[in-house]
């Protein structure tokens, strides 16, 4: 069965700092990974994706993550954090089998909380 | 550009009234369409999914439905919500390997 790991409820960084959201996942098959942004009472904005390639991916805001197939980790990271990237963060894991793409599985979020 | 309308935004019901939300998609066609909840806290959890018209998938049994009239519309509906049924409803599209979501819709149900 597909599982996500997001084992920090909540992060805290100091504004400058670098930050790290983790996550860890369990695929069969190759796996399909994601991270998305919520700020409150919207709606998930898709920050960036692994499919396959380069373990280093870069996406938006700044943001980038690394793909590590043998910690099955796939954790966000940013240089130097913002206030305004105080929000919840999610990963997910699709996998892809068989010429299809299975459906998302997300992870229970990561409050990430930036002070100045 | 693709956009994806949800509406109406907030909505406050009654135990057992009925409910109908609506999600529409912009710019893209046969796309695969997707409804999630989100209870307090932060999970979410995939309701319904549809690849094409009239063809839904069900993710979790409850007393929820959903249809797909037409290519790029999506509807949840109800016919006697219940006070569990409270959450943030957010539908979503992908027409390849990512999913794009809309801006959700707060339902309580009191």
């Amino acid at each position: 069965a597909q599982s996500v790991a997001q084992p920090e409820d909540q992060v805290n960084v100091a504004e400058g700092n670098p930050l790290t959201v983790k996550c860890t996942y369990s695929v069969s098959g190759n796996p399909y990974l994601f991270w998305y942004v919520q700020y409150p009472n919207r709606g998930l904005q898709f920050l960036l994706k692994y499919i396959t390639g380069d373990n280093l991916v870069k996406g938006s805001y700044g943001f980038e993550a690394e793909f590590n197939k043998s910690q099955t980790s796939f954790h966000l990271k940013k240089p130097s954090a913002l206030v305004s990237d105080s929000a919840l963060y999610f990963c997910a894991v699709s996998r892809y089998y068989g010429g299809s793409q299975g459906n998302l599985i997300f992870g229970k979020g990561t409050k990430l909380s930036v002070k100045p | 550009s693709q956009t994806i309308h949800q509406w109406p935004a907030t909505l406050v019901q009654p135990v057992g009234s009925p409910l109908s939300l609506e999600c529409t998609v912009e710019g893209t066609s046969n796309p695969n369409l997707y409804w999630y909840r989100q209870a307090a806290g932060r999970g979410l959890q995939l309701l319904f999914y549809s690849i094409g018209i009239g063809q839904i998938s069900s993710e979790v049994p409850q007393n929820l439905s959903a249809s797909r009239p037409q290519d790029r519309q999506f509807i949840l509906s109800s016919k006697k919500l219940l006070l569990s049924d409270s959450g943030f409803y957010l539908c979503a599209w992908s027409g390849g390997s990512t999913q794009y979501f809309g801006p959700g819709t707060r339902l309580t149900v009191l």
